[in-house]
């Protein structure tokens, strides 16, 4: 059973078009996390919710927006794509956020190519 | 500001131990994670520390200094299979994960 995927594996796309990544996490966890990981290979907190509702929001253009339909589900959507969104990114999920052992379990992340 | 500080790359035979340092400053602490990520896949989770010491669980160790704001990752008995980055993420006060860049271990026969 596949705890958090991510769909698609792989997204290549002309710079302009709108995009969506899903996530779905199985594991009955109450916080959802978006990550990047560029080519230095930084990961960088983009989006946190918890129960649904938004707790983390860095510094993002907001040309990416989070949608959370449900706790299991945490979708990526991004419009006007430009060349420096090229990068993996990588949902992840935890059973909560303010607890301090609170492991994070990833997607097998998205690669995200924008030509 | 949050920083954290690990050696780009390290390269280990098989069979050998390697002691992977980080450092960080966060803005407050609630512990700290490492994580293992092979080439092209997600990060997964191999150890948590919060208190002062050393962490045992297998072939893996990590060690906590939070006064020196110091933390080592120990992988004994080394595999080929053990190829990977390793990413050191200390919690900061609002319960996020700091991320570094890793550390990228290369095992040879």
């Amino acid at each position: 059973d596949t705890a958090v995927s991510q769909t698609p594996k792989y997204l290549v796309t002309q710079m302009g078009n709108d995009k969506s990544i899903k996530c779905e996490q199985n594991l009955g966890h109450d916080t959802m996390y978006w990550y990047k990981q560029d080519s230095k290979k930084f990961l960088k907190i983009m989006f946190s919710y918890n129960n649904k509702e938004l707790i983390i929001n860095e510094t993002v253009p907001n040309r990416f927006s989070p949608k959370s339909p449900d706790k299991a589900h945490l979708n990526l959507h991004i419009n006007s794509l430009e060349l420096g969104d090229s990068a993996v990114y990588f949902c992840a999920s935890s059973q909560d956020w303010s607890g301090v052992t609170d492991t994070q379990y990833f997607g097998p992340g998205t690669r995200l190519t924008v030509l | 500001g949050q920083n954290i500080d690990q050696p780009t790359e390290m390269t280990a035979t098989e069979g050998a131990i390697v002691q992977i340092n980080c450092t960080y400053q966060t803005s407050g602490f609630n512990g700290l994670f490492w994580y293992q990520q092979h080439a092209g896949e997600a990060p997964t989770f191999l150890s948590y520390n919060v208190l002062d010491g050393l962490e045992e669980k297998g072939r893996f160790s990590s060690f906590l200094s939070r006064s020196k704001g110091y933390s080592y990752l120990l992988l004994k008995e080394l595999q080929m299979k053990d190829s990977a980055s390793y990413l050191c993420a200390p919690m900061d006060s609002n319960y996020q994960l700091i991320w570094g860049a890793g550390t990228k271990l290369i095992i040879k026969p």
